[in-house]
């Protein structure tokens, strides 16, 4: 089993549609988790941190489960900008230890 | 303006030869890293170092060598043993508990 895994898409969604996309991890020791954007042949781009307490930022809401060990974003309203790969980033425990990138979710959003 | 630099943008090797990448940082981050991404998938960690004059393989760290004699610097180093070396290279760093910060990558291929 992969420590992170995600959906790799496409989702192929209308602008001003909400998607979701969930994103499971192995390790339950794991401590921080973030979400990042991937444009094709660009850098990843940190979209957001995630909270124990769920956090919201705009149009996009991270939510953590560790019962269930899934992180999920969710988009609303999107946008043609939003089309890119998102990728759910896990670390197994604090300090410098190295993070775990899942494969990415592809979003693409059409007129 | 602070960030990561990686250089060259584009690199080709030839057989045999060995290159460098070039990545470096004026965050004053302890932590540095390097991945892989060929096309279509996630990200594959190389090599890190969470402390000057200290470094750790990562998952894939065959064919591939570091250096890390200064905080801002960590130059990869693509052997000749690395006999696929044509992928997208990405440096990055972070201070403890927080996300990492992306270099904008280098990309090479085989002549």
């Amino acid at each position: 089993r992969k420590e992170v895994e995600q959906d790799p898409g496409p989702f192929n969604v209308p602008e001003g549609a909400t998607v979701a996309f969930n994103c499971t991890y192995s390790n339950s020791a794991s401590q921080s988790f973030f979400w990042y954007r991937q444009d094709c042949r660009k850098e990843p781009k940190l979209l957001m941190s995630v909270y124990s307490s769920g956090n919201e930022d705009g149009r996009f809401t991270a939510q953590l489960n560790r019962a269930s060990q899934y992180i999920s974003l969710l988009i609303r309203d999107s946008k043609l900008s939003d089309s890119a790969t998102y990728l759910c980033v896990v670390t197994p425990s604090g300090g410098y230890n190295k993070l775990i990138f899942g494969a990415g979710t592809r979003l693409a959003v059409h007129p | 303006d602070g960030g990561i630099t990686q250089s060259p943008k584009y690199l080709f090797r030839k057989e045999g030869q060995n290159v460098t990448l070039s990545c470096e940082q004026n965050l004053n981050h302890d932590a540095m890293y390097w991945y892989r991404q060929d096309p279509g998938q996630g990200l594959r960690l190389i090599y890190y170092s969470q402390i000057v004059n200290d470094f750790q393989k990562g998952d894939i760290a065959e064919g591939y060598s570091v250096s890390r004699e200064k905080k801002e610097s960590f130059p990869l180093t693509v052997t000749s043993a690395q006999k696929n070396p044509t992928a997208f290279y990405l440096c990055a760093s972070r201070d403890s508990n927080q996300p990492q910060h992306f270099g904008d990558g280098t990309r090479l291929s085989i002549l």
